[in-house]
């Protein structure tokens, strides 16, 4: 199965700082098949994008993805309040469908 | 307004078997593939079993596979999942979600299930 790694694990930020997570394939995702999810706590995680770079509907523009192969990336350019949350990778490239581990977005 | 809503989380002993539903509304739910996707306390996200809009195609993760079983009702607008022979590993809040080509753009609120004697 394809492994994704996310890093940092933890990222501490202030509002209004630019906020980057990676995320890496253990194996090459084509079709830049990869979706980015947000969950805050006690809730269902949300679909902030699909395709690798497509934001889903409703999606704030602040809100973009990038990569493609093993490498991809999410990047929020101004974090607000309401983004601190933790932040899951997900490839449907091959079956099983995985994610990542997570990224902690948190207040600094 | 898309609405997932799960039910039939609970409380079971190991060895024990459960069913989780999903009632769907707000979409045309024959046309869609659906999923259930598994989160253990304090963990990340599992995907657990696929369903294609017709029931043709039907996919597990190597973990439930034997002893889950999904299916659904297109006539009910409603997802299903059979918990059979279950253990502690398998505690988690379990999530149904709309199957888009692979990632999920609506998610259920999400439904508790604890294996424990």
């Amino acid at each position: 199965e394809i492994v994704l790694t996310q890093s940092p694990a933890t990222l501490s930020l202030s509002p209004g700082e630019r906020a980057t997570l990676s995320c890496g394939a253990s194996q090459s995702v084509n079709s830049r098949y990869l979706a980015w999810y947000q969950q805050k706590p006690g809730l269902a995680p949300r679909l902030l994008i699909y395709d690798a770079s497509s934001r889903a509907t409703g999606i704030p523009d602040r809100f973009s993805g990038s990569g493609s192969g093993t490498d991809f990336t999410l990047t929020i350019s101004r974090v607000e309040p309401e983004d601190f949350a933790v932040y899951y990778c997900q490839q449907y490239h091959r079956s099983p469908w995985t994610f990542g581990q997570g990224t902690k977005v948190e207040i600094k | 307004e898309v609405q997932l809503v799960e039910s039939g989380g609970g409380l079971v002993k190991p060895g024990g078997s459960l069913r989780l539903s999903c009632a769907a509304s707000g979409f045309t739910f024959n046309t869609y593939s659906m999923n259930w996707v598994r989160q253990a306390p304090g963990k990340g996200l599992e995907w657990v079993s696929s369903i294609s809009s017709t029931r043709t195609y039907i996919y597990y993760a190597d973990s439930v596979k034997g002893r889950f079983t999904i299916s659904r009702d297109n006539a009910m607008n409603s997802l299903y999942l059979q918990m059979n022979s279950l253990s502690a590993e398998d505690t988690a809040v379990y999530y149904c979600a709309t199957d888009k080509g692979g990632y999920n753009d609506y998610w259920g609120q999400g439904t508790l299930v604890t294996v424990s004697s």
